[in-house]
């Protein structure tokens, strides 16, 4: 089991750049969330989707984010235009119906 | 929406002591309660979780403990060790359609030996 696999593990930037982030959930999960950590307001949840639909996005701060999941193996969550209040650890999630949730290492984005 | 809330928020502890955490949440119908363990510049992990048709669930020396009348849950941790250390999160289901959480703002557990 070769686990959630996000990438890339760092990333700094410049405000105003556009920023990629991608996630691989395990094989057989119907489940993929994006959650975003920071010291003062934790680990927020962004979105999540079921059998690759978003379900529900609420989660997402502002229009400049945005994310996607195209196929079963495979979700991006991007940024555009970035922002310095934008630097967190971004985690991705997968989970098999109602069985418990598995993170990935996340991503440290850095928006200078 | 469901709202969860922890404490306490830092808590320090001799090795051998006891440890315990606790969580309110806010919608009764919620009925599934993990608890995670997240080490410095690592991942969260589940380390125990607990439904709502039982009072209690033990691995080792970690428990939980739910208390469904007063919306709240428990971990604690026995005979703490120093690779203990870390912070910990409950968190609760957001909503009785789907499988997302929503987590407690962490609790940073020090053990010293």
């Amino acid at each position: 089991d070769a686990g959630v696999i996000q990438s890339p593990r760092h990333e700094v930037t410049e405000m105003g750049q556009e920023v990629t982030l991608r996630c691989k959930p395990i094989s057989g999960h119907d489940y993929l969330f994006w959650y975003r950590q920071t010291m003062m307001r934790g680990l927020e949840l962004l979105i999540y989707f079921n059998n690759n639909v978003p379900i529900d996005d609420s989660g997402m701060p502002e229009d400049r984010f945005s994310a996607k999941m195209p196929n079963a193996s495979f979700s991006t969550l991007k940024i555009q235009p970035s922002e310095p209040r934008d630097s967190a650890v971004y985690f991705c999630a997968s989970s098999s119906g109602r069985q418990p949730q598995h993170f990935g290492d996340g991503t440290r984005l850095s928006i200078l | 929406g469901e709202n969860v809330e922890q404490h306490p928020s830092t808590l320090s502890v001799q090795e051998g002591d006891s440890a315990v955490i606790k969580c309110t949440y806010s919608d009764s119908a919620s009925n599934y309660f993990p608890w995670y363990k997240q080490e410095l510049g690592k991942r969260p992990q589940l380390i125990i979780d607990i439904r709502s048709n039982v009072g209690e669930k033990k691995d080792q020396r970690i428990a939980v403990t739910l208390n469904k009348t007063a919306k709240h849950f428990s971990l604690h941790i026995t005979e703490t060790q120093p690779e203990d250390s870390a912070v910990y999160f409950c968190a609760v289901l957001a909503n009785q359609a789907g499988t997302a959480l929503i987590f407690g703002k962490g609790t940073t557990l020090s053990v010293s030996s």
